[in-house]
């Protein structure tokens, strides 16, 4: 079945220390999002990309880095550099431009920095 | 800058009950309004409006936007316990040349359905 894989589900760090997420996908889209979800506010776009080897910053994309190597992957970096790195990320994609075409999104990691 | 808002934020029904959820958007360049089911984990599609006044369907849910009056809302009849989840309401704008399309998520709805 195609989809995105996201790993882990859940991950513990300890401040000060880097983290990376894990995404892939099958789905053979081209277009691949992070999105941050904080309780009380709307999903917010940290990093996307619409073909490999190319990535943009979203709104909030300070202390975070992506890389695009290959179409099926994209994974999010947490640095030491972001303030308040504990949330609920999401990872997606997408066949065409955002606004016209629905969002398939993994099943989530939950972050949490002590 | 681009503002989408639900309403009400959190609902508790019963099962049997009919339930419409609100959005309502600010946006430059408007193009599509989406909605979302989230259970937990990931979000999953539910409707894509693009037009005025059709109203789109599916099953005991269904949708319908007003881009006069700058909002959209999503009915479902006869609720059971399987409809609680988060519903995000997420509007696709147009924008520079340069940043291509964007999507502008609401904060959700909390919809609980009680037996």
């Amino acid at each position: 079945d195609g989809g995105i894989t996201q790993s882990p589900k859940y991950l513990f760090r300890k401040e000060g220390q880097n983290v990376t997420l894990s995404c892939e996908q099958n789905l053979n889209h081209d277009a691949m999002y992070w999105y941050r979800q904080d309780p009380g506010q709307g999903l917010r776009l940290i990093y996307y990309s619409q073909i490999v080897n190319d990535f943009q910053k979203g709104d909030i994309a300070e202390g975070y880095s992506v890389s695009r190597e290959k179409k099926e992957s994209f994974p999010l970096t947490v640095t030491s550099a972001q303030k308040n790195p504990t949330a609920f990320y999401l990872c997606a994609s997408s066949m065409g431009p955002l606004s016209y075409s629905p969002l398939h999104f993994g099943n989530g990691t939950r972050l949490t920095v002590t | 800058e681009d503002k989408v808002v639900q309403s009400p934020l959190s609902l508790v029904v019963h099962e049997g009950d009919t339930v419409t959820l609100n959005c309502s958007y600010e946006v430059t360049n408007f193009r599509s309004l989406l909605w979302y089911k989230q259970e937990k984990k990931a979000p999953t599609f539910l409707f894509m409006l693009t037009s005025s006044g059709i109203e789109k369907k599916s099953g005991r849910l269904s949708s319908i936007l007003d881009k006069k009056e700058l909002f959209s809302i999503l009915n479902i009849t006869a609720t059971q316990t399987g409809d609680s989840a988060v519903y995000l309401c997420a509007v696709g704008t147009l924008g520079e040349e340069t940043s291509g399309s964007r999507l502008t998520f609401g904060e959700g709805t909390q919809l609980t359905v009680n037996p």
